[in-house]
């Protein structure tokens, strides 16, 4: 049982070129989530998505995109990467977003270095 | 004003001491709380979530809500080394939108 996976792990890219950041989860989850994590800021949320084909900004969605053409699939696309998009990105999932019972299952996370 | 206030620490306690964790928030509409814990170089995982005001407690830890006060708080009672981590508090505001706090670094010294 894989759970909820992320690739690659490590990524070295240059300004100004695309990257995809692959999320896949085995789990059949509605909800699932971008997350960025940077020092002194924590984690963010880029964006989320209810179910296949539904996608909604978080709070910081400028220079990402997203698609969920599958459940189980949630790719994150940087445009034209940029040194200030170097971060630790997570991709998380869960049955149900917004109440008590969200418990949100996290990926190993994918380490991006931007130069 | 963010969403979701903590004091980065570090906080160290000793060993076997209770650690105590505060988050505060700003949305007086939220509804659900959650503490994460995330180890150095992983992904965070839940510890425990709370949506009614007052306490409740899972093992050695307790979860303390007070919704006048906008106040969230952790304990660990005989705290372990194996304890040491970033604890993460989550917010979920009255737009549904979750928010994380930039975390709280505990350290317990044997």
């Amino acid at each position: 049982d894989a759970g909820i996976t992320q690739s690659p792990r490590y990524k070295i890219t240059e300004t100004g070129r695309q990257v995809t950041l692959m999320c896949h989860q085995t789990w059949s989850h509605s909800y699932m989530f971008w997350y960025r994590q940077d020092l002194g800021h924590g984690l963010r949320l880029i964006y989320y998505s209810a179910a296949a084909d539904i996608t909604d900004k978080g709070e910081v969605p400028d220079g990402y995109v997203v698609s969920r053409s599958k459940t189980e699939n949630f790719p994150l696309t940087l445009e034209s990467a940029t040194r200030s998009q170097t971060s630790v990105y997570f991709c998380a999932s869960s049955t149900v977003a917004g109440g008590p019972q969200e418990t949100q299952y996290f990926g190993p996370g994918t380490r991006l270095l931007v130069l | 004003q963010k969403e979701v206030e903590q004091n980065s620490g570090p906080l160290s306690v000793p060993e076997g001491a209770i650690a105590s964790l505060n988050c505060t928030y700003s949305d007086r509409g939220s509804q659900s709380f959650f503490w994460y814990r995330q180890y150095s170089g992983k992904s965070p995982e839940l510890i425990m979530f709370i949506y009614s005001n007052g306490d409740k407690e899972d093992g050695r830890f307790t979860a303390q809500l007070n919704k006048a006060s906008q106040y969230v708080s952790l304990l660990i009672r005989d705290s372990q080394p194996s304890d040491s981590a970033t604890y993460l508090c989550a917010v979920t505001n009255t737009g549904n939108q979750f928010y994380f706090g930039t975390g709280t670094s505990l350290t317990v010294i044997p």
